[in-house]
Formats: structure tokens, C-alpha cells, sequence
């Protein structure tokens, strides 16, 4: 089966600009998540969807952050303004079902200057 | 919400040694309990895993037990080769959330 797919690899930007991260699961799986990795650390959980309803954002910066996930396939990330502290790998993963085998995309490198 | 510590940060064995790495958690309602192996520059990817209804399981090289009432898990990997040089990550989830611990760099020296 494909893995799941994320857009784009890479991306820099500047300071208070806007970014958006596009993520396309696996097919079936209906849990999404969203998480961010600065280097050095774990993947710290940004938000989780099952189908199109969020389960977990507890740990998205809501001021900045927002993520949809419409039609409960594709999802995106969108991250305005960007701060220099969101320099981070943007992983997306999808599992069948919950709590299940997580399959992480390749990610986002984001560089913010 | 779930915390996870992971011990040690750091972790250097010699090739044909075993390696230890430990994990607890606070929230008694996780009951997953995913071991990540992550190159440099890679993904994640899962390389065993347990169910809270499980005490052990073991595939190959590779066991992870679960202790539920100390709230602790550790993976254990036997007979380590360099190619098992990495960052090992756990994790604990119940059915709302996943949380990761800080990671383990493994290295294997020949």
C-alpha cells in the first residue's frame, strides 16, 4: 500500500510569514495526527483527527496553528505568523484505527530566519 | 494529560551486548505502548509494540515488557548489531492522545 504522503519536503520562510503543510494518509486509515519535532526531542503531538473531528489539539498553539482535516482524508497544517521557535520537522501520521500502529510520512523540514 | 520519561538519553553498548531502555507514564488509562527506531534525517518507524493486556512480547532481537501497576515499560535488544544505531523512542497512548518520549540515541560499536 502507499505510505502516506507529505507536501513539501522542504520550506523556508521568514519570521511572521505564513506556511501551510499539506498531509495525504493512508488509504482507510481514519486516524490523523500532526505532530512536531525539534531537533534533538520526541515528536510532540500537535493535534489528532479521527475521520474530520479533532480528538486531541491540546497541544496546538491556537493562536498561530490551525489544522482541517475537511472531507476526512487529506489534511492541512497552517502555521500564521511563523516565530523563529517553530524551526521544526512537521511530521504527519495515520493509523486504522485508535490506539493503533502509527505510519509517519517523511515530513516538513521548516526553517524559520 | 499522558507523560512519558524515557531513560537514559544516551546509550552506548558493544556490538553483541544487550541494551536496556526504560519508559514510565503517568496516566493509568494508556494502554499502548509503541517502540519508534529513528535514523538521522528519517521517519519514525515502529519496531514492536504492547497492549496493556500483555506482560511481555518479543520478536527476534527485540522484547518489550509492561509492568501496569508501576506504570513502567523498557525495551530490551539483544545480541545489538551497528546497524541498530539510532534514536529509539517510546510511547504511551489511550484512545485520545499519543505522547512520545524524549528518545534514546543508541550507539553500537563495532
Amino acid at each position: 500500500e502507499a505510505g502516506v504522503a507529505q507536501s513539501p519536503r522542504y520550506k523556508i520562510i521568514e519570521k511572521r510569514q505564513s506556511v501551510a503543510f499539506w498531509c495525504n494518509p493512508i488509504s482507510g486509515h481514519a486516524t490523523l495526527y500532526w505532530y512536531q519535532q525539534i531537533l534533538g526531542q520526541g515528536p510532540k503531538l500537535l493535534i489528532q483527527f479521527q475521520n474530520n473531528g479533532v480528538v486531541d489539539d491540546s497541544q496546538l498553539p491556537k493562536d498561530r496553528f490551525s489544522a482541517e482535516r475537511l472531507k476526512g482524508v487529506d489534511s492541512t497544517l497552517k502555521i500564521q505568523p511563523a516565530k523563529l521557535e517553530d524551526s521544526a520537522v512537521y511530521l504527519c501520521a495515520s493509523s486504522r484505527d485508535l490506539p493503533a500502529e502509527q505510519y509517519f510520512g517523511p515530513g516538513t523540514r521548516l526553517t524559520v530566519t | 494529560g499522558e507523560n512519558v520519561e524515557q531513560h537514559p538519553s544516551t546509550l552506548s553498548v558493544q556490538e553483541g551486548d544487550s541494551a536496556v531502555i526504560k519508559c514510565t507514564y503517568s496516566d493509568s488509562a494508556s494502554n499502548y505502548f509503541p517502540w519508534y527506531k529513528q535514523e538521522l534525517g528519517k521517519r519514525p518507524q515502529l519496531i514492536i509494540d504492547i497492549r496493556s493486556n500483555v506482560g511481555e512480547k518479543k520478536d527476534q532481537r527485540i522484547a518489550v515488557t509492561l509492568n501496569k501497576t508501576a506504570k513502567h515499560f523498557s525495551l530490551h535488544i539483544t545480541e545489538t548489531q551497528p546497524e541498530d544505531s539510532a534514536v529509539y523512542f517510546c510511547a504511551a497512548s489511550s484512545n485520545n492522545d499519543m505522547r512520545f518520549g524524549a528518545g534514546t540515541r543508541l550507539t553500537v560499536k563495532p
